[in-house]
């Protein structure tokens, strides 16, 4: 366990659902992400949230919105997916998103397969 | 653009010494992380490397040259455990993670 805690770990779901990705962590850490994480590509990283506030939103698509309501959990809503969102979904947080080492602690990750 | 540069796959006996290479080409440097990650588990913090040298922790070490780009993990005495996938990440000057696609490594008996 490595302080994050991410469910579901798996996730089948039609174009046409509504599902959501949870994230927690209790490590009192400021900043939380979302990445995701495709076979043989680098993290992408999706959205960054610092003390509750989104600081980055990466280009990231509608049908996928993220929520914050405190420090210790991120949430990520997914709606009208496609089948090329099909992908480990990685939470991760960090002391904040500034300078210094800024070691992230991820989660285990959710496996999501959009049929 | 950004790149970070690593070998897809690696293949070591155990017992052995295997360097994984990182090269990057980014907008400023602050600094150089490695990451574990175990198939189907959270990628798991390594080593970080700011100025030039090599940082030892254990079997693991890691060596960092900002002037020609370059890092490299060189793990010891291999494990059968060390079989997993390892993420070189470089942050550039706008504190911006720039994530390699990561290296298998298949640990033999």
């Amino acid at each position: 366990e490595t302080g994050v805690t991410q469910t579901p770990r798996h996730l089948v779901m039609g174009m046409t659902n509504k599902k959501s990705l949870k994230c927690e962590q209790h490590l009192g850490h400021n900043a939380m992400y979302w990445y995701k994480q495709s076979a043989k590509k680098p993290l992408e990283l999706m959205f960054v949230y610092n003390f509750k506030e989104q600081t980055e939103n990466n280009s990231v698509p509608s049908r996928f919105s993220p929520e914050c309501p405190n420090s210790s959990h991120l949430f990520l809503h997914l709606h009208t997916l496609q089948p090329e969102d099909s992908a480990l979904y990685l939470c991760a947080s960090s002391q904040d998103s500034g300078s210094g080492a800024n070691v992230l602690t991820f989660g285990a990750g959710s496996r999501l397969t959009v049929l | 653009g950004q790149n970070i540069d690593q070998p897809t796959e690696m293949t070591a006996t155990e017992g052995a010494i295997v360097q994984i290479n990182c090269t990057y080409q980014t907008s400023g440097f602050n600094g150089l992380f490695w990451y574990q990650q175990h198939a189907g588990e959270a990628p798991t913090f390594l080593s970080y490397n700011v100025l030039d040298g090599l940082e030892e922790k254990g079997r693991f070490s890691s060596f960092l040259s900002r002037s020609k780009g370059y890092s490299y993990l060189l793990l010891k005495e291999l494990q059968m455990k060390d079989s997993a996938s390892y993420l070189c990440a470089v942050r550039d000057s706008n504190y911006q993670l720039i994530w390699g696609a990561g290296t298998k490594l298949i640990i033999k008996p």
